[in-house]
């Protein structure tokens, strides 16, 4: 149980264009799913949190008009990067959570790379 | 400033030993402890502690929590290759607060 996938597992784009990624929650309602980003070789960075029906809440230094975040049904969000920049690259996870508990399930990720 | 310290950065083991990942923190309204495996794509979650002193069990590994000293250590017995990973111990602060801050990670690797 709690299995969390992201499509696309990997996305290759150009400078200027747009890119979504899509979290979904396979076999369990997730109230609030959190978006994070990871460097190579560091360590997960909250980006937003984003709870169904409402605004993301994005964390310090995060421009919420660049990574929009919508969360339209208790199984899915979206994360999209608009007018992406190769400094945009980066491997996006994304987690869910279980209405009442703590614990975050993880999806697979996605790389974004930006020519 | 809150933060979440994982130590040691990297380990290099063989198969068959114990090793020990340390995690400490300072933050704010602190709720629970949860430790992530992530081998080459997204973090496996392992343990949830919430309680001092009482340690939680999966096979080879084990966590224990202790709130006084405010650590948390994550053993793993007869290491095997498949160990190898980064750790994440992370912080969720608070009962409202979705925020889950995450340590740097131990890289640990087993050789045969």
């Amino acid at each position: 149980g709690a299995v969390v996938s992201q499509h696309p597992s990997w996305v290759i784009c150009k400078s200027g264009t747009s890119v979504k990624i899509e979290c979904r929650s396979l076999d369990f309602q997730a109230t609030t799913m959190f978006w994070y980003r990871q460097f190579p070789k560091q360590s997960l960075m909250l980006m937003a949190t984003s709870n169904e029906g409402s605004k993301a809440t994005y964390e310090q230094g995060v421009e919420k008009d660049k990574f929009l975040i919508n969360h339209a049904s208790l199984t899915l969000s979206t994360l999209t990067v608009t007018s992406a920049h190769p400094e945009d690259s980066s491997f996006y996870i994304c987690s869910a959570r279980i209405a009442g508990r703590y614990e975050q399930y993880f999806g697979p990720g996605t790389r974004l790379t930006v020519t | 400033e809150d933060k979440v310290v994982q130590s040691p950065l990297s380990l290099v083991v063989h198969e068959g030993d114990t090793v020990t990942l340390n995690c400490s923190y300072e933050v704010t309204n602190f709720r629970s402890l949860l430790w992530y495996k992530q081998e080459k794509k997204a973090p496996t979650f392992l343990f949830m502690l919430t309680s001092s002193g009482i340690e939680k069990k999966s096979g080879r590994l084990s966590s224990i929590l202790d709130k006084k000293e405010l650590f948390s250590i994550l053993n793993i017995t007869a290491t095997q290759t498949g160990d190898s990973a980064v750790y994440l111990c992370a912080v969720l602060q608070s009962y409202n607060n979705n925020d889950m801050r995450f340590g740097a990670g131990t890289r640990l690797t087993v050789k045969p």
